[in-house]
């Protein structure tokens, strides 16, 4: 059964990059049917979708994120990454990495998610 | 931007009752949509998608319906494990976009 795991920091400084990578375990990253997103949740608020990958390169990003997101894969480790740029206050977080692959056309919807990772960001 | 928005943000319910959430998209989204089901410190869950299917293991007692702009989810016969936060998601275009949740709380 396929399992995702975050790891990275859980406290970065504002205006610094947060570097997260999501390890999967239980299935290749390279399956043509796949897209790995990245999905964050700020304490009391709703999911918000940052972007999402496919193993060939093909990379998906939400409008209001896309200026500080890069999402990258590596397929020779089985993972994934996100990093944001210029972090503030309000990208505190759980940040999670999920699954799509339902369908083979491009993000759909998560499942399974790893258990995600909070990150603070503060001085 | 494809906004969602759920109603009601909160719905009290007792073991037994059956209850109805509402999504609405800004736009229509055909049928890609999915629901997802939240409990604290957890991650969600999917429970139904492209509008009304039951994604594997998930319980009959859910079950969605709606097309374009108009969604809901429904619990027959509410269980004290249904008791959690639920959540729409709208994926389509290569965009997705989630409602603000519902919380289903114990009347």
């Amino acid at each position: 059964q396929l399992q995702l795991q975050e790891s990275g920091p859980g406290l970065v400084k504002p205006s610094e990059t947060l570097s997260l990578t999501c390890s999967v375990s239980g299935g290749s990253i390279s399956s043509s049917s796949y897209y790995w997103g990245w999905i964050r949740q700020p304490p009391g608020k709703g999911l918000e979708w940052i972007g999402s990958i496919h193993y060939s390169g093909s990379t998906y990003y939400n409008p209001s994120l896309k200026s500080r997101v890069t999402i990258s894969v590596d397929t020779s480790k089985n993972q994934f990454s996100l990093k944001l740029s210029s972090m503030t206050a309000a990208d505190t977080a759980v940040y999670s990495c999920a699954l799509s692959s339902k369908y083979s056309s491009g993000p759909n919807c998560f499942d399974p998610w790893g258990q995600g990772t909070l990150v603070t960001v503060s001085s | 931007d494809i906004q969602m928005t759920q109603s009601p943000s909160t719905l009290s319910a007792s073991v037994g009752d059956s209850v109805t959430i509402t999504c609405r998209a800004s736009q229509s989204i055909s049928s890609w949509l999915a629901w997802y089901q939240q409990k604290p410190g957890k991650a969600p869950k999917l429970l139904i998608y492209k509008a009304s299917t039951l994604e594997s293991g998930v319980p009959s007692r859910f079950s969605g319906s709606g097309s374009g702009t108009e969604f809901t989810l429904t619990i027959s016969s509410l269980q004290p494990d249904d008791f959690a936060t639920y959540c729409c998601q709208h994926y389509s275009g290569f965009s997705i976009t989630f409602g603000q949740g519902t919380r289903l709380e114990i009347k």
